[in-house]
């Protein structure tokens, strides 16, 4: 099956920092969603993306839809300690109805 | 409103129980999902409703049934469970029509015991 790889796996940096992740895919998809996840909640929709080279922002988040459709990052801009959390990228191709999630990244901010 | 509600938030639960889970969201979409979670690991899809219709099962066991009573309202039928069943149990729904992207509730965290 389909699997995205995800990294890093971990990152520990200063509030105030920025931040970037990434996943790859040997498998194209022709959408890519980015989902932040606290402790005990279920994961919260950060950015869809729809279109490859596509670039959007939502506040100090930005994602782009890579070029060749396997790939995708997040870049998270002066990080502040509430983005601490587990943060999911998923690839998912319309017709097939389902998402490929990768591992995550686990963000710990020290303030 | 990009709200997915679901209930119990937590639960409790005996290997020879019958318990259900619910989910329910008012945005208008017309799918609707079903994941299990262990803890620090991605969502697993379960099940796949589309247009009130089971489009995916993911091989899931019997001992869990979905059943989508109308577009709104998504339930999880549980029966027999087993301890390692224990996880975060996800409700999502998306918008079709070309449009996929997954809007998660906050999850039932469920106990075997």
């Amino acid at each position: 099956g389909q699997q995205l790889n995800q990294s890093p796996q971990s990152m520990f940096i200063q509030e105030g920092e920025d931040v970037s992740m990434n996943c790859t895919s040997s498998s194209i998809f022709n959408t890519w969603l980015w989902y932040k996840q606290d402790p005990g909640e279920g994961p919260v929709l950060l950015i869809a993306l729809y279109k490859a080279g596509e670039l959007t922002s939502n506040g100090r988040l930005t994602a782009q839809f890579g070029i060749t459709r396997k790939d995708s990052f997040l870049n998270i801009s002066a990080s502040i300690p509430s983005d601490v959390g587990i943060y999911f990228c998923a690839g998912l191709n319309t017709n097939a109805g389902k998402s490929t999630f990768g591992d995550g990244t686990t963000l710990t901010v020290k303030p | 409103d990009t709200e997915v509600t679901q209930t119990p938030k937590h639960l409790v639960m005996g290997m020879t129980n019958k318990k259900s889970l619910k989910c329910e969201q008012h945005m208008g979409h017309r799918a609707m999902y079903w994941y299990k979670q262990k803890a620090k690991k991605p969502p697993e899809l379960m099940f796949v409703y589309s247009y009130e219709k089971l489009s995916i099962n993911e091989s899931v066991p019997s001992r869990f049934s979905p059943e989508c009573p109308n577009s709104s309202l998504l339930n999880l039928h549980l029966h027999a469970l087993q301890p390692e069943d224990s996880a975060l149990y996800l409700c999502a729904s998306s918008p079709g029509g070309g449009r996929s992207e997954q809007y998660f509730g906050p999850g039932t965290r469920l106990t075997v015991t």
